[in-house]
């Protein structure tokens, strides 16, 4: 375990649903992140918190919608997501935007959108 | 945009052997630089870093090289075990309006032969 959990680890979805992603870091870190990970391709940064505010959003559709209620924890609500979703989303965590070095990963929600 | 890239997606090397992993990037205002290691069904975790000031930092078993003048990176692990088997990234840091971010290449999947 690295520090920082992703619940749950794989999901299925149909276009119509809706469902969260789930991640926590009990760290002490203040910056949180969501990236899409899909095949041959680099890691996409989707969302940046920074002490719960939202402070990046990288041109990412309004399917996806993060929550951060607190530094320690933050949500991804999918709902009306395409086939091409799918892909492994990756929760990371650092100590600020001042602290690159430190990135800590979850291990992922692998996501497949039916 | 500029990007940070591997020269080859995938690496075969048999089992005790050293083995390189290459990153061209071109951001050349970049100060600072990450592999990390992303085993099957885990999150990326770090490996090495090195700053721009630096052209070579050793850690156990791992070598990182810098060269600013082509802008490469590479990765050099000795005696590699099959635990090593995993796909290697590389990132760069961004500074945007004060606040860093991570840049990351595709990734090069290396697998150890036993």
């Amino acid at each position: 375990e690295t520090g920082v959990t992703q619940t749950p680890r794989h999901l299925v979805m149909g276009m119509t649903n809706k469902k969260s992603l789930k991640c926590e870091q009990h760290l002490g870190h203040n910056a949180m992140y969501w990236y899409k990970q899909s095949a041959k391709k680099p890691l996409e940064l989707m969302f940046v918190y920074n002490f719960k505010e939202q402070t990046e959003n990288n041109s990412v559709p309004s399917r996806f919608s993060p929550e951060c209620p607190n530094s320690s924890h933050l949500f991804l609500h999918l709902h009306t997501l395409q086939p091409e979703d799918s892909a492994l989303y990756l929760c990371a965590s650092s100590q600020d935007l001042k602290e690159s070095y430190g990135y800590t990963f979850g291990s992922g929600t692998r996501l497949t959108v039916v | 945009g500029e990007s940070v890239g591997l020269h080859l997606p995938t690496l075969s090397v048999q089992e005790g052997d050293n083995s390189i992993i290459n990153c061209a990037y071109s951001n050349s205002a970049s100060d600072y630089f990450i592999w990390y290691k992303q085993e099957s069904g885990k999150g990326p975790q770090f490996i090495i870093d090195i700053r721009s000031n630096m052209d070579k930092r050793q850690g156990q078993r791992v070598t990182v090289l810098l060269n600013k003048t082509v802008k490469h990176l590479s990765l050099q692990i000795a005696a590699t075990q099959p635990g090593d088997s995993a796909v290697y990234f590389c990132a760069e840091k961004e500074v945007n309006f004060g606040n860093e971010k991570l840049t990351f290449g595709t990734g090069t999947r290396l697998t150890i032969i036993p």
